[in-house]
């Protein structure tokens, strides 16, 4: 399976700024999912990132909110823009095939 | 639409048994199995495709009866490493698609 580097870990952010999130896979993958994980809940897919295509959003999540970058079949990221204390969640990226790997998610809290 | 998981929460002794349904209202491709410690990612367990097959490795299977789009994770003989939150998602459609999870199953094995 898929090895994930994902960065940062974790970070502290104030309100109204923007961080964004890496996710380094050690093969290449066609498709890549973001998902979010509120502390003790579910996961809850953000968006689907195809390599050079635009990525396909799910509901209640919207590109100006989490814009994500695809530039080649090993990296992507997403950025969580004009954070609020609301956006404080563990994020994670994921490659499918068979089973999902999962990268070790990045921790925010927006103060 | 989230597969509905049930126990929410189940506490075990060394040794004792249980086992984490899954459901869905909609026609399935597949079910997978993750588990999830805490501060840690998920990790896949196996995934289970149309045909009702079983799978798994020793103490741990799980079916997938096609006709009622349910699945059920088997912990046997559980031992203290089985703790953990279990998560069972769910494909619409083949191909790598995206995974839907459920609300997901806290385990926790004690003495």
């Amino acid at each position: 399976s898929a090895v994930i580097s994902q960065k940062p870990s974790r970070d502290i952010c104030q309100r109204g700024t923007s961080l964004t999130i890496q996710c380094q896979v050690d093969s290449q993958v066609t498709m890549m999912f973001w998902y979010r994980q509120q502390p003790g809940q579910s996961l809850t897919l953000i968006a689907t990132a195809n390599q050079g295509s635009e990525a396909t959003y799910e509901s209640g999540f919207v590109i100006d909110k989490f814009p994500i970058s695809r530039p080649n079949l090993t990296f992507s990221t997403l950025t969580v823009s004009n954070m609020s204390p609301e956006d404080s969640s563990i994020y994670l990226c994921s490659v499918p095939g068979p089973g999902y790997t999962f990268g070790s998610g990045t921790r925010l809290t927006v103060v | 639409q989230q597969p509905v998981q049930s126990p929410q929460a189940v506490i075990l002794r060394e040794g004792e048994d249980a086992v984490i349904n899954c459901s869905s209202s909609k026609a399935l491709y597949s079910v997978h199995w993750y588990r999830q410690k805490h501060g840690e990612a998920p990790v896949f367990l196996m995934i289970l495709l149309k045909g009702g097959e079983q799978k798994g490795h020793e103490k741990i299977s799980a079916s997938f009866n096609e006709k009622k789009q349910q699945s059920s994770l088997y912990l046997t003989a559980s031992q203290l490493s089985y703790s953990g939150t279990y998560f069972c998602g769910t494909e619409d459609s083949g191909g790598y698609q995206k995974v839907t999870f459920g609300i997901g199953t806290k385990l926790q094995v004690i003495p």
